[in-house]
């Protein structure tokens, strides 16, 4: 069955440290998402990407970067680890269609101590 | 502002009786408005989408309605059971930029 995966599930990492969290989908779906939930927040868009060598930003993007080198994966990348940025993170697809249905992973806890 | 809110509180429901969430939203021309389920430690799982131009959809045991003179949806799960305590989110699609636009979910329990 396709699916999406992310990896790792869970992280713990220090201030100022480099962290990539990994998304990778078998939908061969062209539009993929990455979100953050915290508390009291509803999902909040980091950067998406509608296709290969395709990225945009979202709104809270500052501190994350990605690439799209392949249909299937989108990596997330903390360039340098804040406590703000701890939070379930959360990765996405669709098709290409605009009013189709997300598919999720099931998220990665990141926690910046 | 541009907002979308739905009961923060936790809403507790006798099983068998039917459960209504709301989802509200000001300022906003959405296309199209999802729900889906979230259970603890999971991603969101998409439940059903209503155009702008409909107003009420069916699926199985849950009916959506989509009011855009309110600005409100209504999320209704009859007969409900334990199995479907969890935490609902309502997003809308906003014609603007074709993003999604997240309410921060109602937790609902069912009690036996």
């Amino acid at each position: 069955d396709a699916e999406i995966t992310q990896s790792p599930r869970h992280k713990i990492t220090e201030t100022g440290r480099q962290v990539t969290l990994a998304c990778h989908q078998t939908w061969n779906h062209n539009n993929m998402f990455w979100y953050r939930q915290d508390l009291g927040h509803g999902l909040r868009l980091i950067h998406y990407s509608y296709g290969v060598q395709d990225t945009n930003k979202g709104e809270v993007s500052d501190g994350y970067s990605v690439s799209r080198s392949n249909t299937e994966d989108l990596p997330l990348t903390l360039e340098s680890a804040a406590s703000s940025q701890t939070s379930v993170y959360f990765c996405a697809s669709r098709l290409d269609s605009n009013t189709g249905e997300l598919f999720f992973g099931e998220g990665s806890r990141l926690t910046v101590l | 502002s541009q907002k979308i809110e739905q009961n923060s509180e936790a809403l507790n429901i006798q099983e068998g009786k039917t459960a209504t969430l709301t989802c509200n939203y000001t300022n906003y021309s959405p296309a199209y408005l999802q729900w889906y389920r979230q259970d603890p430690g999971r991603g969101p799982v998409f439940l059903l989408l209503i155009r702008e131009n409909e107003k009420e959809k069916r699926k199985e045991r849950l009916k959506v309605t989509f009011d855009t003179t309110l600005k409100q949806s209504l999320f209704h799960i009859t007969a409900s059971q334990p199995a479907d305590s969890a935490t609902y989110l309502c997003a809308l699609l906003l014609t603007s930029n074709y993003q999604l636009i997240w309410g921060a979910g109602t937790k609902l329990i069912i009690k036996p």
